[in-house]
């Protein structure tokens, strides 16, 4: 059975920077794809990036290309995405999600982190 | 401002058929890409609803039903519960982006 669990929530200031994590299990870490989709308070699903771990390869959403980094550490079946110059609009629960395998054509998002909520506050 | 228009809310009695549209254009479901729905239910993670257009999931009632048409999609809710009170996204591709597309989400209202 497919397991994401996130880290924790975290209070960030204006200005710096969040790394959130997302740990896999009950699956071939390499041959998934984790993307990272974010909700905001009163806003709806917001694509942020993805990582395919056996490749390395990480690819931004246009948006967020400046301030985002998705990595992958293999050996501890984790992604990690980093955002910096953080701001107040930037307070969001973010999710990391596995690509469903049926969806060949367009990506679809199957499985879901419990989700970390990120506040930006001075 | 979403790539994809969904109406903000829609809402129906018990036993009502809903529909949420989802519009796009022709660099999204336009040129071919397959549409996702996603239910979110209050305080929950989002569950992904109907793949690839017009498929449910394990587990997913009958009465949800997607369809794809042109450079447009739909939800449709049959025989309307009140646990279906939730907030309802559309997904797909766009070429002109290189990434993944919601639409704004619909809320979904039982009277």
């Amino acid at each position: 059975q497919v397991q994401l669990v996130q880290s924790g929530a975290e209070l960030k200031k204006p200005g710096s920077s969040v790394r959130v994590s997302c740990k896999t299990s009950g699956v071939t870490f390499d041959s998934y794809t984790i993307n990272w989709v974010r909700r905001a308070p009163g806003q709806g699903l917001e694509w942020m990036g993805k990582i395919i771990p056996f490749l390395a390869v990480a690819h931004y959403a246009l948006e967020f290309q400046d301030r985002v980094t998705i990595t992958a550490d293999k050996s501890t079946n984790t992604v990690y995405i980093e955002l910096t110059s953080l701001r107040s609009e930037d307070s969001a629960l973010y999710y990391c999600a596995i690509e469903g395998r049926f969806c060949t054509s367009t990506s679809c998002f199957d499985s879901w982190g419990q989700g970390t909520l990120v506040t930006v506050s001075s | 401002q979403s790539v994809l228009t969904q109406p903000p809310s829609v809402s129906g009695a018990p036993g009502q058929r809903v529909t949420i549209s989802c519009t796009g254009s022709n660099s999204n479901i336009g040129a071919g890409y397959d549409v996702h729905w996603y239910q979110q239910l209050p305080g929950a993670v989002p569950k992904l609803l109907i793949y690839v257009n017009d498929n449910r999931p394990s587990g997913v009632p009958d009465r949800f039903s997607g369809s794809k048409s042109d450079t447009s999609a739909s939800l449709a809710i049959t025989g309307l519960q009140a646990e279906d009170e939730a907030d309802y996204y559309c997904q797909s591709y766009d070429s002109s982006l290189t990434g993944v597309i919601f639409g704004g989400g619909t809320k979904v209202t039982v009277l």
